[in-house]
Formats: structure tokens, C-alpha cells, sequence
């Protein structure tokens, strides 16, 4: 079974620039999650997708960062313009449902902003 | 405000001998409480979990304890193994899925030979 696919996996930009992030979760599985991991901090929930739907995003920084799962599949996940701390590692998770505690993470996507 | 704290950034354990990761939480609404591992480049992955109806829960080497009164958990792994040495997160949420999951800081657990 194939795990959850992000891309690219390393961005370096300078700020005010834009970037964009994309993720495609395992197959079947309806919850979608981005997190923001700064280093040495643990993953902070931005945004919690049901299918194509926003159950949370209570904590996701609307000015800059915006999110779409447009046919409840993959998503992307944009940020513009970039801050110096939005130097991170974004995480990508799924799961089957939101009954489910347990994430199934991706690898993460390094942005670095100078 | 850390609703989840992991107040040991580093923990050094022999090969063999028991290593035990602490988590503390301030939220009492929080009734999930989740164990992911994390190695370097690599997404967390899922270890083990423990409702609030239950004070333990063991999967092979790996054991969660859950103390409600005290708001406190920990990770017991025995034997400590080299493939142990990872980062380890403690999660929480209040409503026994992934909604509103916390994480904690972690703890970077080393196993020396």
C-alpha cells in the first residue's frame, strides 16, 4: 500500500515570495491534515480536511496560508507572501477516518525562508 | 499555553535496560492519548495509543501507562533496542479520534550500545 506522497520535499525562498506544497494521502482514506512542525517544537494542526470539506482551521494563519482538497483527494496547501517563520518542516497526514487516532504521515516538505 | 509537555528534551538509555518516556497535560478534556516515533526525515509514525477508560495498554516491547489524576503518561519500552533511538512525540485529544490532536515537544531517545 502506497504511504502519503508529498512534494517537493525541500524549498528554499526568500521572503515575501510564494511556494506551494502538495500531498496525496493513501487511497480511501477521507481525514487529510496539514501540520506545521518548527524545529525543536512538535506538529501544530493548520488545517483538517473531511473528504473536500474544512472541519478545522482554527489555526491557520488566513492571511498568508490558504488550503484547498477541491475533489477530496489531494491537497495543496500555498503560502504567500512567505515570513521568515514560516521556516518549517510541513507535514502531510491522513487517515481513514476521523474516528481514527492514528495519522499516517508522509515524509514532510523543509521550507526555508531567507 | 503547552497543553501537552514533554519536560525531558533528551534521554540516553543502555541497550537493553528499560527506557521510560514522561508526558504531562494540562487540558482535562483530553481523553485520547497517542505515542508517534519519529526518525530523522521521516514523517512521525503511529506506536500506541490509550483511551481514559483504561490505565495501561501493552503492544510487544512497548507499554502505556495513563495516570488521570495526575494528568500523566508514560511510554515504557523493554528491552531497549538501537532501532529505538528516534524522537518521541505524546499526542492528546479530547473527543477519542484526531480532532484537535496536540502534540508535545518530543523527547529524543538515544540507546547506547
Amino acid at each position: 500500500e502506497a504511504g502519503v506522497a508529498q512534494s517537493p520535499r525541500y524549498k528554499i525562498i526568500e521572503k515575501r515570495q510564494s511556494v506551494a506544497f502538495w500531498c496525496n494521502p493513501i487511497s480511501g482514506h477521507a481525514t487529510l491534515y496539514w501540520y506545521q512542525q518548527i524545529l525543536g517544537q512538535g506538529p501544530k494542526l493548520l488545517i483538517q480536511f473531511q473528504n473536500n470539506g474544512v472541519v478545522d482551521d482554527s489555526q491557520l494563519p488566513k492571511d498568508r496560508f490558504s488550503a484547498e482538497r477541491l475533489k477530496g483527494v489531494d491537497s495543496t496547501l500555498k503560502i504567500q507572501p512567505a515570513k521568515l517563520e514560516d521556516s518549517a518542516v510541513y507535514l502531510c497526514a491522513s487517515s481513514l477516518d476521523r474516528l481514527s487516532g492514528e495519522l499516517f504521515f508522509g515524509e514532510g516538505s523543509r521550507l526555508t525562508v531567507l | 499555553d503547552q497543553q501537552v509537555k514533554q519536560n525531558s528534551p533528551s534521554l540516553s538509555v543502555q541497550e537493553g535496560r528499560i527506557s521510560i518516556l514522561n508526558c504531562d497535560y494540562t487540558n482535562s478534556m483530553f481523553d485520547y492519548f497517542l505515542w508517534y516515533k519519529k526518525y530523522p526525515a521521516e514523517g512521525p509514525t503511529f506506536l500506541i495509543s490509550i483511551s481514559s477508560i483504561k490505565d495501561k495498554n501493552e503492544d510487544g516491547r512497548f507499554t502505556v501507562f495513563l495516570n488521570k489524576s495526575a494528568k500523566h503518561l508514560s511510554l515504557h519500552i523493554v528491552p531497549s533496542q538501537p532501532g529505538d533511538s528516534a524522537v518521541y512525540f505524546c499526542a492528546a485529544s479530547p473527543g477519542g479520534g484526531a480532532d484537535g490532536l496536540t502534540f508535545g515537544k518530543g523527547t529524543h531517545l538515544i540507546i547506547q550500545p
